[in-house]
């Protein structure tokens, strides 16, 4: 079983939609939850940061983090093509552990 | 520097040859992160320095793979006698202090092994 499970998508939804990306993980002790953005043919950029659970908000991006479930979410409110990139989860215990990555396309 | 910065952007060589990757961190960070990314997955974690000392090299595939930080800042992965399945995109990230702290990347070195 991998530390990170992530759905790779791919995702399609139109201009203005609410998109929701889900990552679940194995080990409770991980503590650090992040989402990286990855355009293609650049590294991956932090967008959002959170060490508990709950939610944190940033504009039109949440993440939310369920430690009981295991279960972290990143929801993007109005969507826009420029958020069309691929969405990485990435979790924390003594090692950064990346999910695959969901690829995500707004469309105008 | 303003980010982390790689070099090659590009590389692609010949089965068996040996390569090198460049990595400069964000001027002051103290670690450095070395990632292997496949086409169509995440980043897979291959070596951590703090500092110059190498902590941790656990994600390494094999001893044809070798990384260094002499001096505590550039880093340099190294893969020898290279292979095909060495195809991908190596990531560097560095963070102001350990892995648990925010990891800024670099665009990536794309080696293609023919």
């Amino acid at each position: 079983q991998k530390e990170v499970e992530q759905d790779p998508g791919p995702l399609s939804v139109p201009e203005g939609a609410i998109v929701s990306l889900n990552c679940t993980y194995s080990n409770s002790a991980f503590q650090y939850f992040m989402w990286y953005r990855q355009y293609s043919r650049k590294g991956p950029e932090l967008l959002m940061y959170t060490y508990s659970s709950g939610n944190k908000e940033d504009g039109r991006f949440t993440a939310q983090v369920d430690k009981s479930s295991k279960y972290i979410s990143l929801f993007i409110r109005d969507s826009q093509p420029s958020d069309s990139a691929t969405y990485l989860c990435a979790i924390t215990g003594n090692q950064f552990y990346f999910g695959t990555g969901t690829s995500l396309t707004v469309i105008p | 520097g303003a980010g982390v910065s790689q070099s090659p952007r590009y590389k692609v060589a010949k089965r068996g040859q040996d390569v090198a990757l460049r990595c400069d961190p964000i001027s002051g960070h103290v670690s450095l992160f070395w990632y292997q990314q496949a086409l169509g997955q995440g980043p897979e974690f291959l070596t951590y320095f703090q500092n110059e000392a190498q902590l941790d090299k656990s994600g390494l595939p094999s001893d044809r793979f070798f990384a260094e930080r002499p001096e505590g800042s550039v880093s340099t992965l190294k893969i020898q006698r290279t292979q095909q399945e060495d195809s991908a995109v190596y990531l560097c990230a560095s963070s102001s202090t350990g892995p648990i702290d925010t990891q800024y990347f670099g665009p990536g070195t794309r080696l293609t092994v023919l």
